[in-house]
């Protein structure tokens, strides 16, 4: 069974400074991954999806990689900003198909002070 | 376009009522997904819609719980009869085709008392 897990749960840092989200799932057999940030009493934005044949996706500040033989992905997040100050959660969509269903982490909540 | 239309955004209602929860997805999208989102289980798929025909509802709690896409633009998720730890924050998302991208909706927060 994918069970995918997210240190640390939650995450403080200084305006500036560069720093990297962890995801841990236990099966390498994936199709993709994709990173989300949910913003407090709002719904999620996907920020990033890696297929399982790509080793990492970038979008502005924003890297994330993946590495299937290990079951890991991090999302870095250079030059923090304090509207970088959100949960950001990973899932995993285990199959290709019909079948859409991701597995998700529990996020980490992550503060990014001024 | 809108985005993900949900609701009502908030819910308050007694033990043993029935709740009706609704969401329109982004117009063109031919997936849907209901998720429910607590602070102990994180978030939790419920059912997924693919055409409006249910794939995968594995996730359904149990029988008081139901879901229904009758047509490509509005879904609904009901609760009947609703229990306290039924609250949490519910959430609609919406895809297309065969990108994975989910775009969500503002949710429902849904209080049973």
């Amino acid at each position: 069974k994918q069970e995918v897990t997210q240190i640390p749960a939650a995450l403080s840092v200084p305006e500036g400074e560069n720093l990297v989200l962890n995801c841990s799932f236990t099966d390498s057999a994936i199709y993709n991954l994709q990173w989300f940030r949910q913003d407090p009493g709002k719904g999620l934005t996907s920020l990033l999806l890696i297929q399982s044949s790509q080793r990492e996706q970038t979008s502005g500040r924003l890297n994330a990689s993946l590495d299937k033989s290990s079951g890991r992905s991090t999302l870095y997040i250079a030059a923090s900003q304090p509207g970088d100050s959100a949960t950001y959660l990973c899932a995993v969509r285990p199959n290709a198909g019909n079948n859409r269903k991701l597995i998700w982490g529990l996020g980490t909540s992550l503060a990014v002070n001024p | 376009d809108a985005g993900v239309i949900q609701s009502p955004r908030h819910e308050v209602t007694e033990m043993g009522q029935e709740v009706t929860l609704r969401c329109k997805p982004i117009s063109g999208h031919n997936s849907l997904f209901w998720y429910r989102q607590t602070m102990m289980r994180g978030l939790e798929l419920l059912i997924y819609f693919n055409n409006n025909v249910p794939i995968d509802d594995s996730g359904m709690p149990e029988d008081r719980f139901s879901a229904k896409m009758p047509n490509a633009s509005f879904s609904t998720l009901k609760i009947q009869p609703s229990e306290p730890r039924d609250s949490a924050v519910y959430f609609c998302a919406s895809s297309f085709g065969e990108i994975d991208e989910q775009y969500f909706g503002p949710g429902t927060r849904l209080t049973v008392t």
